[in-house]
């Protein structure tokens, strides 16, 4: 089955305490993406990669770090998590000639 | 910078009635708009994706339409279900920066039985 999975779903945390959140897509997509979603703000790009090893800064890149080693994955890095930063992730892929996003199923993080 | 509205931010309607969600972009430069239903507690699920160079699409009793000039698009749902409670939204792709997308707010839909 074609998807797009995130590990963990949810996430509760303490504010400096380094995290990983895991986006993994079986669809040999090339672009990959990171999102946030607060209420009332709606989603908002936090990075994208077009391609391996080839990263970019969306709209909200500040507090967050991403890798694109293998194609399949794209974790999402918070090196030093802070409360501004709870929210709910998504994670999305895209074929190079395909023009509809797949999204994950979520992760939601609390920083305390 | 492109800014993407959902009016209205919730919508109840009874069950059976025709319903229209309606999404304005500021910059009518894009790429393509798709529209997406998110359930409570999960992921985004496509509806249509309709290119710029496209008026419409249609899915069974979804139908999006695109007027890029006025930068306004419409998802149309015929004959609600109570199935269709969710929250839509919608995205826009822009021509400069195809990599970035933008997405609404979202309308909160519900169909009472």
């Amino acid at each position: 089955e074609a998807q797009v999975t995130q590990n963990p779903r949810y996430l509760i945390t303490v504010t400096g305490k380094k995290l990983t959140v895991t986006c993994s897509q079986n669809m040999n997509h090339e672009y990959m993406s990171w999102y946030r979603q607060d209420p009332g703000l709606g989603l908002r790009q936090i990075y994208y990669s077009m391609n391996v090893e080839v990263t970019d800064k969306g709209d909200v890149p500040e507090g967050y770090k991403v890798s694109r080693k293998e194609k399949r994955n794209f974790p999402l890095i918070l090196e030093s998590p802070s409360p501004n930063q709870t929210s709910l992730y998504f994670c999305a892929s895209r074929g190079y000639r395909s023009h509809e996003q797949y999204f994950g199923p979520g992760t939601r993080l609390t920083v305390t | 910078k492109q800014e993407v509205t959902q009016i209205p931010a919730a919508l109840s309607v009874p069950e059976g009635e025709n319903l229209v969600l309606n999404c304005s972009f500021t910059d009518s430069a894009i790429y393509n708009l798709q529209w997406f239903r998110q359930d409570p507690g999960k992921g985004l699920t496509s509806l249509l994706l309709i290119q710029s160079s496209q008026r419409e699409q249609t899915s069974g009793r979804l139908n999006a339409s695109l007027d890029k000039s006025s930068g306004r698009s419409t998802l149309y749902i015929a004959a609600s279900q109570p199935g269709d409670s969710a929250t839509y939204l919608c995205a826009v792709r822009p021509e400069v920066s195809g990599n970035q997308f933008y997405f609404g707010t979202g309308t909160s839909l519900t169909v009472i039985p």
